[in-house]
């Protein structure tokens, strides 16, 4: 099956500054999903991409797809407390209904 | 109405037990997937239902048992569990579509504890 890693496996950050975590995959994707799951949460959908170099925005979340299709980030401008919680990229098999997690980066703030 | 509700929320059950855990959703979504989920790693794929039929089994245990009585419905069966089987188990549901993917709502999970 795919497998897709992430960077950073953690991240402390100051209230306010900026933070990016990247999803890298060895083989060709058909999408890419970003899910938030805040400490003792579950899995929410942040949002999807699907068509290369795709750059999305969500407020202060910037979300892009690789050229190849085999990369994407998540970037957070400015992080604020809310921000706290585990990130995870996640890829679906084209005519699967399977959903495959990456490994997550996990975000703590510092006030 | 996007929401999937799971049940038990808390569950603390001994290996000789059988208990279930259930999972409801009303948004018409036709797949439905169980995802069992350790501390501070990524949920893992356990089982997916498309139109009540099971489509996905990754290799678990026969101690769980999944069951999709109707659409709406799904339910987990468990009997025999080891201590390593205590997780997040969450419940999902999608459309199950052949396109390029599509959103998966997920329920808030029934934490598992087996003593």
């Amino acid at each position: 099956g795919q497998q897709v890693m992430q960077i950073p496996q953690y991240q402390h950050v100051q209230e306010g500054e900026d933070f990016t975590t990247y999803c890298n995959s060895s083989t060709t994707l058909s999408n890419i999903q970003w899910y938030k799951q805040r400490p003792g949460g579950h899995p929410v959908f942040l949002i999807q991409l699907v068509k290369s170099g795709e750059v999305k925005k969500q407020k202060r979340l910037t979300f892009q797809f690789g050229e190849a299709k085999k990369n994407s980030s998540l970037h957070i401008t400015a992080t604020q407390t809310t921000d706290v919680g585990t990130y995870f990229c996640a890829t679906r098999d084209f005519g699967n209904e399977k959903l495959t997690f990456g490994t997550g980066t996990r975000l703590t703030i510092i006030p | 109405d996007t929401e999937v509700t799971q049940t038990p929320k808390h569950l603390v059950m001994g290996m000789t037990n059988k208990k279930s855990l259930k999972c409801e959703q009303h948004m018409g979504h036709r797949a439905m997937y169980w995802y069992k989920q350790k501390a501070k790693k990524p949920p893992e794929l356990m089982f997916v239902y498309s139109y009540e039929k099971l489509s996905i089994n990754e290799s678990v245990p026969s101690r769980f048992s999944p069951e999709c009585p109707n659409s709406s419905l799904l339910n987990l069966h468990l009997h025999a569990l080891q201590p390593e089987d205590s997780a997040l188990y969450l419940c999902a549901s999608s459309t199950p579509d052949r396109s390029s993917g599509n959103t998966i709502y997920f329920g808030e999970g029934s934490w598992l504890t087996v003593v």
